[in-house]
């Protein structure tokens, strides 16, 4: 079946640490993966994606991930973390096309400490 | 580029009425697009894929006749919550897909439903 794993629920972190979302998916064939984040009461914004190519994608507000086959993960980074990074974070996976339906992890609240 | 428009963001309305939430496409033609719930503290919940002129597919166990969508145009597709409950209050979210290649799906900011 396909489904999409993020072991950590919430996660509060220092500003100006470093960090790093897991995300784990079970999916059938090559998938296209997906970061997204979400402030409270709003829509779901695109961080970054993985469709094909280098591993390691660049995506928006200095976050990146990598895409490692052999262990079936998609984890999301940011070396320093500001304030307002707070908020909840989505992974999810999808088919090659992207008229497929996604689908989605459980979501990681982020905290940050000042 | 790549705005989804929905509307309206927040609505608050008595039980037995039915609201209709608009999910709309402003600088390109969805080709599909898809509606979310979403309940709090929790993971989008995909209710039903649409594809412009066709009927949508419903994923197991939402109910069609409760959540009538309608996907008329490249740009517009809405969804009508009929006879709505409070059990129905939550968080609707769209989406809507190009269809181009390496294309992403792009998310409306959401609807905030509440039934009295």
């Amino acid at each position: 079946a396909q489904s999409v794993t993020q072991p950590d629920i919430h996660i509060t972190v220092s500003e100006g640490a470093s960090l790093e979302l897991r995300c784990n998916y079970s999916y059938g064939a090559t998938p296209y993966l997906f970061w997204y984040v979400q402030s409270p009461g709003q829509g779901l914004q695109l961080l970054l994606k993985y469709f094909s190519g280098d591993t390691l994608v660049q995506g928006i507000k200095g976050f990146e991930a990598e895409f490692k086959r052999s262990q079936s993960s998609f984890n999301l980074r940011k070396p320093s973390v500001h304030w307002s990074d707070a908020a909840e974070y989505f992974c999810a996976v999808g088919g090659t096309s992207n008229t497929g339906k996604l689908i989605f992890g459980q979501g990681t609240t982020l905290q940050v400490k000042p | 580029g790549a705005v989804v428009s929905q509307h309206p963001s927040w609505v608050i309305c008595k039980s037995g009425t039915s609201v209709k939430i608009e999910c709309r496409s402003l600088d390109f033609q969805a080709t599909t697009m898809f509606w979310y719930r979403q309940f709090p503290k929790q993971s989008l919940m995909l209710m039903a894929t649409s594809n412009e002129g066709s009927k949508a597919t419903y994923e197991q166990g939402v109910e069609k006749d409760k959540f009538l969508i309608n996907h008329a145009s490249l740009t517009l597709s809405t969804l009508t919550v009929t006879s709505a409950h409070p059990e129905d209050s939550s968080f609707y979210i769209c989406s809507a897909a190009s269809g181009a290649t390496n294309q992403p799906q792009h998310f409306g900011d959401g609807t905030r439903l509440s039934i009295l």
